[in-house]
């Protein structure tokens, strides 16, 4: 069946430092990427998105492209902050051409940006 | 305010003490969706419902119950509750199953 799988956490960077969070998935047909964030205490919010081959996401510095040849949507930014400081989540859902019906989630990658 | 809610945010209950958690859009999403977030092992899909009077079973339905007889509400019923169903709940909606969710604050559930 369909799944996600993401780097394992926990990660700490410096204030600055670049970011990468891997993702991979395993799915039939053509599906619909996504990056969630948590923060502490918080629900998912959603950070960005790509629903068709080499499209690429993007919001507040944060990047991901949809590699279909690598089966891949990595998260990446240049430069993160105190506070990038949260849980990432990389998920797929059935997509325009799809006919599943579920959301699938990765395990969560913990990141902590230290002054 | 465009939002899900659920209620209520935190629950502490004994084994086999029926429970519900409600939970409501405002968005007239037509998906809803039911997960558990445990260490480890990330979001897990309980339940999910395409539209009014239907629902289906996600990865980990066991143990759980939901309705779906308004479009905005979509509540998840513990019947009898275990210690292996502590975990952190949160309901979530899309307008359909291929476009992002809109996920609410989440219930933290503790079953002594």
């Amino acid at each position: 069946g369909d799944s996600v799988t993401q780097m394992e956490g926990p990660v700490t960077l410096s204030e600055e430092a670049f970011l990468t969070i891997n993702c991979t998935y395993t799915a039939t047909g053509y599906p619909s990427l996504f990056w969630y964030v948590q923060y502490p205490g918080e629900g998912l919010q959603l950070l960005l998105k790509a629903t068709k081959a080499d499209d690429k996401g993007s919001n507040k510095g944060f990047e991901a492209t949809y590699r279909k040849e690598t089966t891949s949507f990595h998260l990446e930014k240049g430069s993160v902050q105190v506070s990038d400081s949260a849980v990432y989540f990389c998920a797929l859902s059935a997509g325009p051409y799809n006919t599943g019906n579920q959301f699938y989630f990765g395990t969560g990658t913990s990141l902590t940006v230290i002054p | 305010e465009a939002q899900v809610t659920q209620n209520p945010r935190y629950l502490i209950t004994v084994t086999g003490k029926k429970l519900t958690v409600t939970c409501s859009q405002n968005m007239n999403h037509e998906y809803m969706s039911w997960y558990r977030q445990d260490p480890g092992l990330g979001l897990r899909q309980i339940y999910y419902s395409m539209n009014v009077e239907v629902t289906d079973k996600g990865d980990v339905p066991e143990g759980y119950k939901v309705s779906r007889k308004e479009k905005r509400n979509f509540p998840l019923i513990l019947e009898s509750p275990s210690p292996n169903q502590t975990s952190l709940y949160f309901c979530a909606s899309s307008l359909s199953v291929a476009v992002e969710q809109y996920f609410g604050p989440g219930t933290r559930l503790t079953v002594t």
